[in-house]
């Protein structure tokens, strides 16, 4: 498998234009999760799905991001307007509940985000 | 509130060294996880502990998960420069499926 597969890579935008960023799961796995890293938090989670239904979006900053997963196989994390404040490296990782309930997150590789 | 305190942030050391890097909280966690992250990419799996007082090894790398569960370590053997990166510990309080948190890692520089 290619493993999780996001795009772009980088989005270099300026203050107050949407921004999507996408996400392809590993196939087969039924947990999508959305993650943003800066220095100074770490790595936190925004949203995660279970087939294709949201669970638990507490962690989205603001009514300014917004996700989606109309199938299995795709999400987006859009952020409208957006703000020097969302500069920060975006994950999507993927995930099947395994044995005794322990399963292995897999991280694609980061969409860097800056926002001017 | 950051529910997984990983110290120390920073850690430079030289080729050969052994070092420990701590992941504390003050919840109990049904598995804890250690992930390794490397410039311009996403953290990959090390490890995962599900019992308290649970020790595992992955070559020269040790993971130990506290009797209580609110605790792990994770200790290197004779440090190589293909060791450095981030290490970031990841507990989750239920089943499979429900939310990691992770802690803000380790930066590991290790030079020859």
């Amino acid at each position: 498998d290619a493993g999780v597969i996001q795009s772009p890579r980088h989005e270099v935008t300026e203050m107050g234009q949407e921004v999507t960023l996408r996400c392809k799961p590993i196939s087969g796995h039924d947990y999508l999760f959305w993650y943003r890293q800066t220095m100074m938090r770490g790595l936190e989670l925004l949203i995660y799905f279970n087939n294709n239904v949201p669970i638990d979006d507490s962690g989205m900053p603001e009514d300014r991001f917004s996700a989606k997963m109309p199938n299995a196989s795709f999400s987006t994390l859009k952020i409208q307007p957006s703000e020097p404040r969302d500069s920060a490296v975006y994950f999507c990782a993927s995930s099947l509940p395994g044995l005794a309930g322990v399963d292995t997150q897999y991280f694609g590789p980061g969409t860097r985000l800056t926002v001017l | 509130t950051q529910l997984l305190e990983q110290s120390p942030q920073f850690l430079s050391i030289q080729e050969g060294e052994n070092l420990t890097v701590y992941c504390n909280s003050s919840s109990v966690f049904s598995s804890l996880q250690w992930y390794r992250q490397e410039p311009g990419e996403g953290p990959v799996l090390l490890v995962t502990v599900v019992t308290g007082g649970e020790v595992k090894k992955l070559k020269r790398l040790t993971f130990q998960f506290g009797d209580a569960r609110k605790d792990s370590s994770l200790h290197i053997t004779a440090a190589q420069p293909g060791d450095t990166g981030l290490y970031l510990c990841a507990g989750r309080h239920n089943q499979a499926g429900t939310a990691l948190i992770f802690g803000k890692g380790t930066t590991l520089s290790v030079s020859s």
